[in-house]
């Protein structure tokens, strides 16, 4: 079946960066969009980027715009995404899911805190 | 923006509940689809899409779930709620900027 597997998060100081991975298997990767989502603390959910099946069409939320990168290799059945300049509003558990949320992953935990 | 209402709901089991999204635009999509989709995040885990582009469920979703509306006024029903659903409900828009709604957090009395 589909599975989605986040790796990456950590602790990291505010300014510094992270590159998260996402992993995915059950299904033809490369022919879906995928997508970043993100939640804080006890908050609700935030859509962080998608990118396109070939990596044509992507975007970001205003929020990260100019700081985070999306990328996938379709070779590997791998999204990306490249973080910087990181804040303490960036502190979330960061999901990967398949194009609107057809499949989830477990998320990673990213914490900004010097 | 996507307003939902209630923020919360408190249902006894077998009785019907209801929860409303009203985007702040339109969500029609030049391809004439309307792209307002539905999420149930449980306890711990992971949202799930429950419903897509309106009123389409997502293969495995129980039938008790249903979507409805248009423009700028769409709502999300449980014919029954069960105690397996609860947790907090989204609605989400993606025309332009993609967005959440603040969430309703469901419970069962």
């Amino acid at each position: 079946q589909m599975q989605l597997v986040e790796s990456g998060g950590g602790l990291v100081k505010p300014g510094g960066s992270l590159r998260l991975s996402c992993t995915a298997s059950g299904f033809r990767f490369s022919d879906y969009y995928m997508s970043w989502v993100r939640q804080a603390p006890g908050k609700g959910l935030e859509w962080v980027s998608y990118i396109s099946d070939t990596g044509y069409h992507i975007y970001y939320a205003d929020s990260v715009k100019g700081r985070f990168t999306v990328s996938r290799d379709n070779a590997k059945n791998s999204l990306f995404l490249q973080m910087n300049s990181l804040g303490a509003e960036d502190t979330a558990l960061y999901y990967c899911a398949l194009q609107w949320g057809d499949s989830w992953g477990q998320g990673t935990l990213v914490t900004v805190s010097s | 923006v996507m307003t939902q209402a209630p923020l919360s709901l408190s249902v006894t089991p077998g009785q019907p509940a209801s929860i409303s999204c009203k985007p702040s635009q339109s969500l029609v999509y030049s391809d004439g689809r309307t792209y307002l989709f539905w999420y149930l995040q449980k306890p711990g885990q992971p949202p799930q899409l429950l419903i897509y582009e309106v009123s389409n469920r997502l293969s495995g979703v129980p039938d008790r779930f249903s979507g409805s509306g248009s423009g700028t006024n769409f709502t999300l029903k449980i014919s029954r709620v069960e105690a397996e659903d609860v947790g907090v409900y989204y609605c989400m828009q993606s025309i332009g900027p993609v967005t959440f709604g603040q969430g309703t957090r469901l419970e069962i009395k």
